[in-house]
């Protein structure tokens, strides 16, 4: 089941320079997306969402923007932190579709 | 701040036995799930839950799996007859709409199946 794809398993970034994770999807029933952070040896955790009626979101330092026609997500942080070092998942969910996919993860090191 | 607690941490079980992982969901929430996590694969969808039934569940979730909501705040995964693929990290996610909004997950429970 490759319906979401993250192609990079990890990127390494400078602290204060930007982080770009991305990610790719080929359903195009997905009409939510979403970006959770995850630490070792705890849960995914929210960071932010996206829906498919809109191309950008932001919150404070991370940005999502949402491409349809190319099917392609991605997450921008800036500046990066030492403390944004995690593996960054993206999930996509369809409708009402409780069914949430995940790609495999971005491992994000962020060195000072 | 209210969240998702799950136990056992770590479960170890042999092959064939059955195992229950246990959650409790943040205590407002309606939407239930558990996802697996196979050492250095992806986030895996299993079943979602709602109002005492399950919603939706992936080809994952055979006959081997099983929840049950058997009181106001508990959430289990039961494994009847566990496998050795079956080693993965099981979390619960909770939220109060469906999945368009976020849910909140868990610090998982680790099932090593020798």
């Amino acid at each position: 089941d490759q319906q979401v794809k993250q192609n990079s398993p990890s990127l390494s970034v400078q602290e204060g320079r930007i982080s770009i994770l991305n990610c790719d999807y080929t359903n195009s029933m997905f009409d939510y997306f979403l970006w959770y952070k995850k630490y070792p040896a705890e849960g995914p955790t929210f960071l932010i969402s996206i829906s498919s009626i809109k191309d950008k979101n932001e919150d404070g330092r991370f940005t999502v923007f949402l491409n349809k026609s190319a099917k392609h997500l991605s997450l921008h942080i800036v500046p990066s932190q030492p403390g944004d070092s995690a593996v960054y998942f993206c999930a996509a969910s369809a409708g009402n579709n409780n069914d949430m996919r995940f790609g495999a993860g971005t491992r994000l090191t962020v060195k000072p | 701040e209210p969240e998702v607690t799950q136990t056992p941490s770590h479960q170890v079980t042999q092959m064939g036995q059955e195992v229950i992982l246990r959650c409790v969901p943040i205590s407002n929430h309606l939407y239930f799930y558990w996802y697996r996590q196979i050492l250095g694969q992806k986030v895996e969808f299993l079943v979602s839950f709602y109002n005492n039934e399950i919603s939706e569940k992936s080809e994952i979730f055979d006959d081997q799996f099983s929840v049950e909501r058997p009181d106001g705040s508990n959430f289990t995964l039961k494994i009847r007859s566990t496998k050795l693929e079956d080693s993965a990290m099981y979390f619960c996610a909770s939220s109060a709409q469906p999945s368009y909004n976020e849910q909140f997950f868990g610090p998982g429970t680790r099932l090593t199946v020798l």
